[in-house]
């Protein structure tokens, strides 16, 4: 069975602080790997899929890489806005479009 | 290009009763899947529908079932409501499903609430 363990569960940042959210996961076959944004009250917001041990993929003050075992979302110099609950999701290659989720990481950024 | 529309947004119903939670997906996208997000358990997976059949069941009992119309658009029904099915139920479209490529778009999102 999938798993995916995300750490910590809270965070909380001074604006400018960089920080990484840790991923860790359990797949039988890695088809990708999924980081998403949450905001209180709304659905969550995709940020990026990564495909293989080695990716990257940068947006903004935002990097995800992924190895093996664990994928990692770096934070560099955020801000207030960048305060929210970050999901991680993995789907195998055996189970179609199914999204296993972990429980997240709500970050607090404050001034 | 509108997003994913889910309604109601809120809903409040007591126990033994039924709902039904409506999805419109992205225009052009064929894969609707629903999930249920709590505070203990986080997101899980109900099902997965395709072209008008479901391709892939979480682990929830039969009272939650499902539906895709022929555009695409989706229902999930659950019946003999109980006070733990209270929680936020998500809605996510996608092109075409089954491929990592192939990104899902999440509603808004349904809250219910079950006295």
């Amino acid at each position: 069975e999938d798993q995916v363990t995300q750490s910590p569960e809270a965070l909380r940042l001074q604006e400018g602080e960089s920080s990484s959210l840790n991923c860790s996961y359990t797949v039988s076959g890695l088809r990708g790997l999924f980081w998403y944004r949450q905001d209180p009250g709304k659905g969550p917001e995709f940020l990026f899929t990564l495909y293989s041990a080695g990716e990257e993929k940068e947006k903004e003050r935002l990097k995800a890489t992924l190895t093996k075992k664990e994928s990692f979302l770096h934070i560099t110099a955020p801000k207030p806005e960048d305060s929210a609950t970050y999901l991680c999701a993995v789907q195998d290659t055996g189970t179609a479009s199914k999204l296993t989720f972990g429980t997240g990481t709500r970050l607090q950024v404050t001034l | 290009k509108a997003g994913v529309t889910q309604t109601p947004r809120y809903l409040i119903k007591t126990r033994g009763q039924q709902v039904t939670l409506s999805c419109s997906p992205i225009s052009g996208h064929r894969s609707v899947s629903w999930y249920q997000q709590t505070p203990g358990q986080g997101l899980q997976f109900l099902f997965e529908y395709f072209s008008e059949t479901q391709r892939n069941k979480g682990n929830f009992p039969g009272r939650f079932s499902g539906r895709q119309f022929s555009n695409s658009r989706s229902e999930m029904n659950v019946s003999t409501l109980e006070l733990g099915d209270s929680a936020l139920y998500l809605c996510a479209s996608a092109t075409w499903g089954g491929g990592a490529k192939n990104i899902q778009y999440f509603g808004a999102g349904t809250r219910l609430s079950v006295l």
